[in-house]
Formats: C-alpha cells, structure tokens, sequence
C-alpha cells in the first residue's frame, strides 16, 4: 500500500514553455501533499506544502507565481512551472501522507529546460 | 537553524558493515528518519526511530540516536551490492522533514 506516482517520469521543454508535473496517490487520500526539489547530487529542498482544498504554503525563496500548486482532490497535486527557463532544471519529487503523519514518496520527475 | 549534516561518500567491501552518521539540530524532532535513493529514483523509508529510543534494529539495520550529541547513525549489515545508493537522513521540524545532504555508499565487490 501507501502507492505515490508521478508523471511524467521525465519531461524536456523549450525555454519559456510550461510544464504540468502530476502527483497521485493510489491507494490512500492524501490530506496533505509536499514538493520537494533535488539538484544533482544535493539534497531534497522542500518547495511547498498543499492541503487537499487550500492555497499551497511555499517555502522561503520560492516563487509562488513561478511555481504553480494545485491540490484540487485527496489523490492529485500538480506542479506547474510556468515560463520555464533552463535554471529551473531539476529532479521534482514530490510526498504525500494521510492519515499518519509518514510521507509516501513518489520517483520524481527529471525536467530539463533548453 | 535546521541543518542536517551527513558525510558525502563511504565505500565498502561487499559483506563488511557500513555505517552512515548524520548530526541534526532540532532537539524537538519527535521522529528521525533514513531514507534510500537509488539513481533516478524516488526516496524509499528504510527505517525511523523515536526520539525517545536509543536504538533500533530492523534485521540488517541498525540504528543508534545520541540525543545529548545530537548524532544518528545507520549500520548495514553485511553490505551487499544492492545497498549501493545514496541514503539521506532527515528530522522532522513542525510537520516538515528536514534531509541531510545525503551520503553516497558504494559497495564494492
């Protein structure tokens, strides 16, 4: 159980473009779903926090407009990174949890900008 | 401020034990946690332990919390190569997980 996907798995974009990164959880309602962002060989940063029906709560130094959250049902979150430019390159990953406090992974989505 | 701090890279001899360290911050992290990234992956949870224990074992892995130091620390067992993957630890802050910079372990055969 506790089943987190992501699609797409990897996505190439031209620069100026947008792209939609989508989160489900199949096999739990997930009350609250993070964003996390990976560069190459570094750390997870924590982009934003959803709650299934509520505004995203970003982190210090995201861009909210930059970075579009949506958390419209207990299975989907999606990302949207609006006028992409080849900085924001990265591995998305985003978590969900439910009822226990745990967070369930999903395997990330590698985006790159050219 | 929350910072987590882990080693970069261990290398190891398949069949030897491996041992992991990370050092937290947040005294008040109620859950500590290890986690495994193989390449191009997603995050898997290997283990956590509860700040009020000193240690946990869960067949090949044992874990071991020094709360005055603030140290955790990740022990494999007979490291095989299927271990080899960055693992990262991680406190939580409020409702947030806090990862460490992640140590790459190669197991070498």
């Amino acid at each position: 159980g506790a089943v987190v996907s992501q699609h797409p798995s990897w996505v190439i974009c031209k620069s100026g473009t947008s792209v939609k990164i989508e989160c489900r959880s199949l096999d739990f309602q997930a009350t609250t779903m993070f964003w996390y962002r990976q560069f190459p060989k570094q750390s997870l940063m924590l982009m934003a926090t959803s709650n299934e029906g509520s505004k995203a709560t970003y982190e210090q130094g995201v861009e909210k407009d930059k970075f579009l959250i949506n958390h419209a049902s207990l299975t989907l979150s999606t990302l949207t990174v609006t006028s992409a430019h080849p900085e924001d390159s990265s591995f998305y990953i985003c978590s969900a949890s439910g009822t226990s406090a745990e967070q369930f992974f999903g395997p990330g989505t590698r985006l790159t900008v050219l | 401020g929350e910072d987590v701090e882990q080693s970069l890279f261990l290398s190891v001899r398949e069949g030897d034990s491996s041992v992991i360290n990370c050092t937290y911050t947040d005294s008040s992290s109620t859950y500590l946690y290890w986690y495994k990234q193989e390449p191009g992956a997603g995050l898997q949870l290997l283990t956590y332990i509860f700040s009020n224990m000193d240690m946990k074992q869960d067949q090949r892995l044992t874990v071991l919390l020094n709360k005055k130091d603030k140290h955790l620390s990740l022990r494999i067992a007979d490291t095989q190569t299927g271990d080899s993957a960055i693992y990262f630890c991680a406190e939580t802050s409020s409702y947030k997980l806090i990862f460490g910079s992640g140590t790459r372990l190669l197991v070498r055969p």
